[in-house]
């Protein structure tokens, strides 16, 4: 069956730390991985999409990336501040497909 | 407006009635989304158009559910017979891009809860 695994735990980090969040996925070909942020009581914002033949994309203190071979794709925050404490969700969309598919979200908790 | 709008904001209901959730997009964004999340959950796919045609509806649960877009704009989530197991934030989402998925916009949700 398809899956899109992030860890359901909540990522306790020292401000100033790196964050660096997983989602794996199962019998998917994704075309597109993007990565969302969401607060509570707030719909999801959209922080960064990354292409099947794109390794690494960064944007300010971001930085994804995305192995299809491993199935994986990593998400880091670096330079972390309590500002940045939210969940954050990774969405892929397959190349014959017109909608994105969700994982669970992880939640992260930036301390001062 | 500047963003999507989804009203209500919070619908409380009971058990067996019908309800209607809006969303507004932004402006000019021809592809529009529903998805229905659940507490420490993801956003689960509900249902896509693109213009006034649901061009997957896929993720819809059941026939209890329906959604319209009459003019390509304003869409309407329409719940029937509503159950407990109904509740959960309806996020509606809209984007530029056709085909392909590209940047979403999320509204702010409908929490909807039935009791």
């Amino acid at each position: 069956s398809q899956k899109i695994e992030q860890n359901s735990e909540a990522l306790n980090i020292q401000e100033g730390k790196t964050a660096t969040l997983t989602c794996n996925y199962t019998n998917y070909s994704p075309a597109y991985l993007q990565w969302y942020r969401q607060d509570p009581g707030r719909g999801p914002v959209f922080l960064l999409l990354i292409r099947e033949n794109e390794k690494e994309k960064r944007k300010e203190r971001l930085k994804v990336t995305f192995d299809t071979t491993l199935k994986q794709s990593l998400f880091h925050i670096t330079a972390s501040q309590p500002a940045d404490s939210a969940t954050y969700l990774c969405a892929l969309e397959e190349a014959a497909g017109n909608k994105l598919t969700f994982g669970g979200g992880t939640r992260v908790l930036v301390k001062p | 407006g500047a963003g999507v709008s989804q009203t209500p904001s919070n619908k409380v209901t009971e058990k067996g009635k019908y309800v209607e959730l809006r969303c507004d997009p932004i402006s000019g964004h021809t592809a529009l989304y529903w998805y229905r999340q659940s507490l420490g959950q993801g956003p689960e796919f509900l249902i896509y158009f693109q213009g006034t045609g649901a061009a997957d509806d896929s993720g819809l649960p059941n026939d209890r559910f329906f959604a319209v877009r009459p003019e390509g704009s304003v869409s309407t989530l329409k719940i029937q017979r509503t159950e407990r197991g109904d509740s959960a934030v309806y996020l509606c989402a809209s984007s530029l891009i056709e085909g392909g998925t590209g940047e979403l916009f999320f509204g702010e949700g409908s929490r909807l809860t039935v009791l």
